[in-house]
């Protein structure tokens, strides 16, 4: 497609569940970058996935948090046994590699997440 | 490491005078900066980006943002600002991680 596409774009979940938030970003770029967005306020990094390299997980806030990417496509964040300060929007943006053109990073619609 | 400061968390203009949102950051080696908008319940639009050149960097929608090295600062700005203007706006610098930082936010209210 012509821009960052997530899925599902809302989600409601119980407590204890799992949840797994799907990104597919523009074709041909490289780096892709989950944000976590409450309501109100700033983003919050989550995970950077850069190429082949070894992503930043710097960002993820528990052993609950993880996230998969394969190759140069798909992205999937997981989050395990749900909370309720889980509930947010979750942002996905994906750009090319530094040095190329066009790198700025294109933002999803996010998908957002409520656990009651 | 990286940084970058919004210093104010609301900023409010009558339509049609100029506005100024603040940004200031801080980088190791050459700052990459960029602008972006985000209206309600939506995702980040990019507005612009410094990354080298002239120190006035024109956008999107009539904004325009000036960089200024000494000072550390990448303020966005507009001359007549427009109701539909109202959102929340975030500066951001990209990293020698390729990364992006955002700064916090600032929600910027147009009044009629």
């Amino acid at each position: 497609g012509a821009g960052v596409s997530q899925s599902p774009s809302n989600k409601v979940t119980e407590k204890g569940k799992d949840v797994e938030l799907r990104c597919d970003p523009i074709s041909g770029h490289t780096a892709l970058y989950w944000y976590r967005q409450r309501l109100g306020q700033g983003l919050e990094f989550l995970i950077y996935f850069q190429g082949n390299s070894a992503p930043d997980k710097s960002g993820l806030p528990s052993d609950r948090f993880s996230a998969e990417r394969t190759g140069e496509s798909v992205s999937t964040l997981t989050i395990q046994r749900t909370q309720q300060e889980d509930s947010a929007v979750y942002l996905c943006a994906s750009s090319f590699r530094w040095g190329q053109l066009n790198t700025e990073a294109f933002f999803g619609q996010g998908t957002r997440l409520t656990v009651v | 490491a990286q940084s970058v400061a919004q210093p104010e968390d609301q900023v409010n203009v009558a339509e049609g005078n100029p506005l100024t949102v603040k940004c200031t950051y801080s980088v190791s080696g050459n700052p990459y900066l960029f602008w972006y908008v985000q209206y309600p319940n939506r995702g980040l639009q990019f507005l612009l980006k410094y990354i080298t050149g002239d120190n006035l960097v024109k956008g999107s929608y009539g904004f325009e943002a000036e960089f200024n090295k000494s000072q550390t600062s990448f303020h966005l700005k507009k001359p007549s600002a427009l109701v539909s203007d109202s959102a929340l706006y975030f500066c951001a610098v990209r990293d020698e991680r390729q990364n992006f930082v955002f700064g916090p936010g600032t929600r910027l209210s147009v009044l009629p």
